[in-house]
């Protein structure tokens, strides 16, 4: 079973920052690593797919990096809205799986 | 446009089974290119994979649930189901659907299921 790993679980960041959020795979998961972020009472939205590719609609700011075992989702600069959880997961090929990580917290400094 | 709802009983008593529905819209779900799976997050914490099955009735299910977890897919309906037997405080949680692709998950809005006699 692959287990995915964030950290740090709580990052504190002021607007118009940058925040970097990392993934570990305790095995390789190739690029098959996608990243989604949750707000309070709603379901998870997907940002990145593939490891790197932004998803229909998602701003420039968000960016995903990394394969393997090692991945990185990096908002170039905070805005209001993107204060939330955010979670990386992974799709294994075969046999089909799909785990996540715990969750980082991104909060208002 | 692809769409996803959860329902079934919000409220399900211990030791009991816990059955929910997902209905899709705007898709076939005999889809060749598509897993269909549950996750659920228990109230203030993560996202847990359940299972998921492919069209052809395939399942795939996490480890840690797998002796208490069917998931079954009715194609003539578009739909697919989870049943998850002997149900304890441990299992209330929002109970999200989901379609699985190469290209990321399309959710379900989700549905809280609460464990409580």
């Amino acid at each position: 079973e692959i287990v995915m790993t964030q950290s740090p679980a709580t990052l504190s960041v002021s607007p118009g920052e940058r925040a970097t959020l990392s993934c570990r795979a305790s095995q390789s998961v190739s690029s098959n690593l996608a990243w989604y972020q949750q707000k309070p009472g709603q379901a998870p939205r997907l940002l990145i797919y593939g490891a790197s590719t932004r998803a229909t609609g998602i701003p420039a700011r968000f960016s995903g990096s990394g394969s393997g075992t090692e991945f990185t989702l990096t908002i170039s600069s905070l805005q209001s809205e993107d204060f939330a959880v955010y979670y990386c997961q992974q799709y294994n090929n075969w046999p089909p799986a799909w785990t996540f990580g715990q969750g980082t917290k991104v909060e208002i400094k | 446009q692809l769409q996803l709802q959860e329902s079934g009983p919000g409220l399900v008593k211990p030791s009991e089974t816990l059955s929910l529905t997902c209905t899709v819209s705007g898709g076939s779900i005999s889809s060749s290119s598509y897993y269909w799976g549950w996750i659920r997050q228990p109230p203030g914490k993560g996202l847990e994979w359940i299972g998921s099955i492919y069209y052809s009735g395939s399942t795939y299910y996490n480890p840690s649930l797998k002796s208490r977890v069917t998931i079954s897919v009715d194609t003539s309906k578009n739909q697919f189901s989870l049943k998850l037997s002997s149900v304890t405080a441990a299992d209330t949680a929002v109970y999200y659907c989901a379609r699985h692709g190469s290209k990321g998950d399309i959710w379900g809005q989700g549905t809280m299921v609460t464990v409580s006699s």
